[in-house]
């Protein structure tokens, strides 16, 4: 079974400054695709950002970029530049490549604040 | 366009009451998705469907049903509300299976079972 570890369950960072945000996986597949999905107090999830474990280059949206290794099973997301609005509940999830549908495994989340 | 929408926002229950929590999405999308988000955990999959008048378990499903008689609706069923069902529930849609695409959710219904 595939397993999504966040380790941090809090983290705080101050306005325009940078913060990662760790996320480790347990799979023993080759072929799958990670997300990092916002959720703001509002509770409505957005994704964020998301990485094809096939490519080797790092995923960027904007402000929000990823450090995936893949011989260590991370997914970091590293959010530069932090603003207010960035202040939500951060989660990882993983899916197989083939599994027929795309079922997503979460990890716990990480509670982010940023602070002016 | 609303994108996915949720009815009720909220709903307190008894034990042993039953309830319908509506999903909706106008994005034309094949695929929708329960789940449910508790204290301190991930969301996990309760049930999912492919298409109009598909469903399937996810990875908890006991204790609820679906149904999707139009491929824009998506219905979740308790038959007998237990104080274990209490919890957040979110509706997802998407456009197909590539496992690769965005999944869109809904605002959540908060759901408490006493």
């Amino acid at each position: 079974a595939q397993t999504v570890t966040q380790s941090q369950p809090e983290m705080s960072v101050q306005e325009a400054e940078t913060v990662t945000l760790s996320c480790t996986y347990d799979t023993s597949e080759n072929n799958y695709y990670l997300f990092w999905y916002k959720q703001p107090p509002s509770r409505q999830m957005i994704l964020v950002i998301r990485q094809e474990a096939y490519k080797q280059q790092n995923a960027t949206e904007n402000r929000f970029s990823v450090n995936f290794q893949k011989a260590a099973k991370s997914f970091s997301l590293k959010i530069s530049d932090s603003q207010l609005g960035d202040t939500a509940m951060y989660f990882c999830a993983f899916t197989l490549l083939n599994t027929g549908f795309q079922k997503l495994v979460f990890g716990t989340g990480t509670r982010l604040l940023v602070s002016p | 366009n609303a994108g996915v929408t949720q009815t009720p926002k909220f709903r307190v229950l008894k034990t042993g009451q039953s309830m319908t929590l509506l999903c909706a999405q106008d994005m034309n999308h094949e695929y929708m998705y329960w789940y449910r988000q508790d204290p301190g955990m991930g969301l996990r999959l309760i049930h999912y469907s492919v298409g109009e008048g598909t469903t399937a378990k996810g990875e908890v499903p006991d204790g609820y049903n679906v149904s999707r008689l139009k491929k824009q609706n998506f219905l979740l069923g308790l038959e007998s509300a237990a104080p274990s069902q209490t919890s957040v529930y979110f509706c997802a849609s998407s456009i197909g299976t590539s496992g690769f695409e965005t999944q869109y959710f809904g605002p959540g219904t908060r759901l408490l079972v006493l």
